[in-house]
């Protein structure tokens, strides 16, 4: 079965610092990849997702995020942070296969962004 | 489109009551599915459809939490009866058959069990 892991739970930058967010995966083959970015209070909104080609995907909000397949990582990266981007951060992997576990998205604990002034 | 809409946006019930959340998926998506978010566990996902048929309840914690989905444009989380460990936001989030267009997420239902 598929896993995500996201080792920083809270990350403190300052607004115009550069920030990267880490997600390490556990899947049998090139899984699909995402990134999700929830307000308080609100629902998960898709940042961005990774599917095959080319291994550094842009998203909305200036974010982007590197496919690394020998480190089994999926790192989500903005080069200046602005003070609306505070929020949890969720990476999530989808099993390629059929069966089951194909169609689902397994999250990782996520990360909260705090963003000082 | 008006995204996937869920309602109550909050729930207070006293323990041992039944809970429904429900659910309208976006028009045309052919997967819904229900998450459940705690601090302690994260994002979980209890149970998902597809085309109205549920494919995988492996997460749904016991028999006191069940789903429905009599249509295309409804599904309903039922648990009865309620108790505080049950108090959670849930989600509901659906996608289309590619896999490719992601998924949605509503706003979700804040249960309160006390």
């Amino acid at each position: 079965a598929q896993s995500v892991t996201q080792p920083d739970i809270h990350i403190t930058v300052s607004e115009g610092a550069s920030l990267e967010l880490r997600c390490n995966y556990s899947y049998g083959a090139t899984p699909y990849l995402f990134w999700y970015v929830q307000s308080p209070g609100q629902g998960l909104q898709l940042l961005l997702k990774y599917f095959s080609g080319d291994t550094l995907v842009q998203g909305i909000k200036g974010f982007e995020a590197e496919f690394k397949r020998s480190q089994s990582s999926f790192n989500l990266r903005k080069p200046s942070v602005h003070w609306s981007d505070a929020a949890e951060y969720f990476c999530a992997v989808g099993a390629r296969a059929g069966g089951t576990s194909y169609g689902k998205l397994t999250f990782g604990q996520g990360t909260i962004l705090t963003v000082h002034p | 489109d008006a995204g996937v809409i869920q309602s109550p946006r909050h729930e207070v019930t006293e323990m041992g009551q039944e809970v429904t959340l429900r659910c309208k998926p976006i028009s045309g998506h052919d997967y819904l599915f229900w998450y459940r978010q705690t601090m302690m566990r994260g994002l979980e996902l209890l149970i998902y459809f597809n085309n109205n048929v549920p494919i995988d309840d492996s997460g749904m914690p016991e028999d006191r939490f069940s789903a429905k989905m009599p249509n295309a444009s409804f599904s309903t989380l039922k648990i009865q009866p309620s108790e505080p460990r049950d108090s959670a936001v849930y989600f509901c989030a659906s996608r289309p058959g590619a896999f490719l267009y992601g998924y949605t997420f509503g706003s979700g239902t804040r249960l309160t069990v006390v």
